[in-house]
């Protein structure tokens, strides 16, 4: 069964407008990695945050972690059409070589 | 190679048919992983190999899947007697030795689609 879920399932915005994706996890991690996918295919790796860690950013993305929430959050600032794809959360375990995956949200970004 | 490579990037088959996927990982990552993305869904772990060994085979679900990876590079999953609930994407991964804070790289991924 998947670790995560993101929330919400969908989203749709207005070019330039932020975008903020939420994901819940079950059971401690060792990091949690946002990925990106378009058209059902290959996922790109975004951004990995420790467990040791609050906040990251990289370009236009911001990740938040609390792990006594067990949540995270990942915010793409001034959005593009170009960022219109599928977004996960994935968690790797204490000791775990795998990822376990979230539903994912479905972005649209609206020229 | 560039990237991680998978082949064929669609295949239909016959329910009841053997099918091999193969996917060929970036060079130098001992850590190879398998997915199954079905449509609407995230991707399901399926199995982990360091080097040639199946480090973790927990995700794949049942004797009909098999995987090897004889070589430590290029890895092929393997699945018998195909039923029409195996169509999916599956997605190949690797990264660098496994270890816990490294990015996965992943494949565009094989189409299956069983008839």
């Amino acid at each position: 069964s998947q670790q995560g879920e993101e929330d919400p399932q969908a989203l749709s915005i207005q070019e330039g407008e932020n975008a903020t994706m939420n994901c819940s996890y079950k059971t401690s991690i060792n990091n949690l990695q946002w990925y990106r996918q378009n058209s059902g295919r290959g996922l790109v790796h975004l951004i990995l945050i420790r467990s040791n860690e609050r906040e990251k950013h990289s370009g236009r993305l911001r990740v938040t972690l609390d792990t006594s929430k067990k949540s995270s959050s990942l915010l793409i600032t001034a959005s593009r059409a170009a960022d219109t794809a599928s977004y996960f959360c994935a968690t790797r375990g204490p000791g775990a070589n795998n990822l376990f995956f979230g539903t994912g949200t479905r972005l649209t970004v609206i020229p | 190679g560039a990237g991680v490579s998978q082949t064929p990037s669609n295949k239909v088959t016959e329910k009841g048919k053997y099918v091999e996927l193969r996917c060929d990982p970036i060079s130098g990552h001992t850590a190879l992983y398998w997915y199954r993305q079905s449509l609407g869904q995230g991707p399901e772990f399926l199995i982990y190999f360091q080097g040639t060994g199946a480090a973790d085979d927990s995700g794949l679900p049942n004797d009909r899947f098999f995987a090897v990876r004889p070589e430590g590079s290029v890895s092929t999953l393997k699945i018998q007697r195909t039923e029409r609930g195996d169509s999916a994407v599956y997605l190949c991964a690797s990264s660098f030795q496994g270890t816990a804070n490294t990015e996965a790289f992943f494949g565009q991924g094989t189409r299956l689609t069983v008839v």
